[in-house]
């Protein structure tokens, strides 16, 4: 198992719906779930970050977790053309505490 | 603005050389960071550093050292550089661990090794 797992996509969602992106993780000890997003040729940039269960909410993003599951998400609400970027599930591993990223899900928000 | 700063932005260089990326900070974070990224592969952690006299192997060392000149340098060399070492690289801090392992990231380097 990957240690920490995305669907690569493209995810494709109409502009105004929301786009929800999932990462599982495979350290059941870890504890900080951070989600980036980096637009083609950048830096990743910093959404959010969740250490506790449930929901997470900033702005349009919302951020849940599960770790009983070992699931994080992220949900994009009234998506916008620029939402479109990849996006990095990204796990603070509880046995090294070393930051193990998701491969990235490519969303594009069709207008 | 405290930032993370990488030089060069962009680099063609030849197989069998010796390169240099440099990364500097102005955030006061102890941890630095070397990643590369590919596309299909995602960002791999190459080397880091939770302090000065602190370096360790990530994922995919072979190939690449490191030198931590303080706190806020952090080198990255390809001692005989080959074509599959052509990708995107990016320099990041983090202020700790756990709650605190937000990496900053810098602009990143692109690198290409004919």
């Amino acid at each position: 198992q990957k240690e920490v797992e995305q669907n690569s996509g493209p995810l494709s969602v109409p502009e105004g719906a929301i786009a929800s992106l999932n990462c599982t993780y495979s350290d059941r000890g870890s504890q900080s779930f951070f989600w980036y997003r980096q637009y083609s040729g950048k830096s990743p940039e910093l959404i959010m970050f969740i250490y506790s269960n449930g929901d997470k909410e900033d702005g349009r993003f919302t951020a849940q977790l599960n770790k009983a599951s070992q699931y994080v998400s992220l949900l994009i609400r009234d998506s916008q053309p620029s939402d479109s970027a990849t996006y990095l599930c990204a796990v603070n591993m509880n046995r090294d505490d070393k930051i193990i990223f998701g491969k990235g899900t490519r969303l594009h928000i069709l207008p | 603005d405290a930032d993370v700063t990488q030089t060069p932005r962009n680099r063609i260089t030849k197989t069998g050389k010796r390169i240099m990326l440099e990364c500097s900070q102005t955030k006061g974070h102890d941890r630095m960071y070397w990643y590369r990224q590919d596309p299909g592969l995602g960002l791999r952690l190459i080397y880091y550093s939770f302090d000065v006299k602190d370096i360790n192997k990530g994922e995919i060392s072979d190939g690449y050292s490191v030198s931590r000149q303080a706190q806020a340098k952090f080198s990255l060399s390809l001692e005989s550089a080959i074509p599959n070492q052509t990708a995107l690289y990016f320099c990041a801090t983090s202020l700790g661990g756990g709650e605190y392992n937000e990496q900053f990231f810098g602009p990143g380097t692109r690198l290409t090794v004919l």
